[in-house]
C-alpha cells in the first residue's frame, strides 16, 4: 500500500537551532517521487523540492538540505540554524499513480510536521 | 508565469445550505487539476481530479462534487452542506507531463459549516 508516515506530530525548537523532521514511506512502485511542502500559517502550501526514487544524492539549498535513503525508505528534512520565519506544518508527499491511460498522478500526503521556532 | 487562484477565501455556511468553491489557474494551459480536503489537524485528501474539460474523477465517495466547465476553471460543489464538510480546501494543479511535476496549490477557502 501506498503510505507517508510522519511521526513527528509537533517539534519546537529556539531559533539557531537546527532540526530534522522525518519521513518514512511505503510504495509498490520501483519508480516514483517524494516532495515536500510548506505550510505557513496563511495556509497555502508552498512547494520545496521534489527527488525521484533513482537519485539518491542528498541535496542542499541554503538552510536547507533532503537526505534520501532507499534502503530505509525514508526521505528526511533538515532545517540549519532555523528561523521563527521557518514556523510552519511540513508535508511530505509521494507520488501515486492514477491513471495509465492519462498519466495522472496524486500526491499520498502524511499527517504533517508542525515545527515552532522560538525566538 | 503560473497563477492559481480560489475563493472565497473563508466561508461560514449552515448545514443543508449548498455550497460552490471556485479555483481558477492562469499562464497554462490542459493543467490536471485537483480538490484537495484538510481536515483540522490532518493530513491532505484528495476528493477529485480533472485531466480535461468535463472530465472529473472521484478518490473518495462523499457529499461533494466537481466540475470543470473551462479548461483552467474547477469547481467544487455541493447541493446540501454535512457537518463533516467542514474544513480547508485546497485546489491545485499540475502540468501534464507525469509524476514528476509538482502540484501548486492555491490559498485554500477555510469552510465551517453551523
Amino acid at each position: 500500500a501506498q503510505k507517508v508516515t510522519q511521526a513527528q506530530t509537533e517539534i519546537s525548537v529556539v531559533e539557531k537551532e537546527d532540526v530534522t523532521l522525518d519521513c518514512v514511506y511505503e510504495t509498490r512502485d520501483t519508480t516514483y517521487y517524494l516532495f515536500w511542502y510548506k505550510q505557513p500559517p496563511s495556509g497555502e502550501l508552498v512547494f520545496l523540492i521534489r527527488r525521484n526514487s533513482f537519485d539518491e544524492q542528498n541535496e542542499i539549498s541554503g538552510r536547507y538540505s533532503w537526505n534520501f535513503q532507499k534502503s530505509t525508505s525514508s526521505f528526511n528534512f533538515t532545517i540549519t540554524a532555523s528561523q521563527v520565519v521557518d514556523s510552519a506544518v511540513y508535508f511530505c508527499a509521494l507520488s501515486d499513480q492514477l491513471s495509465t491511460t492519462s498519466g495522472t498522478y496524486k500526491y499520498i500526503f502524511g499527517t504533517g510536521t508542525r515545527l515552532k521556532v522560538l525566538a | 508565469s503560473q497563477t492559481i487562484h480560489q475563493w472565497p477565501a473563508t466561508l461560514v455556511q449552515p448545514v443543508g445550505s449548498p455550497l460552490s468553491l471556485e479555483c481558477t489557474v492562469e499562464g497554462t494551459s490542459n493543467p490536471n487539476l485537483y480538490w484537495y480536503r484538510q481536515a483540522a489537524g490532518r493530513g491532505l485528501q484528495l476528493l477529485f481530479y480533472s485531466v480535461g474539460i468535463g472530465q472529473i474523477s472521484s478518490e473518495v465517495p462523499q457529499n461533494l462534487s466537481a466540475s470543470r466547465p473551462q479548461d483552467r476553471q474547477f469547481i467544487l460543489s455541493s447541493k446540501k452542506l454535512l457537518l463533516s464538510d467542514s474544513g480547508f480546501y485546497l485546489c491545485a494543479w499540475s502540468s501534464r507531463g507525469g509524476f514528476n511535476q509538482p502540484q501548486h496549490f492555491g490559498d485554500g477557502t477555510r469552510l465551517s459549516i453551523l
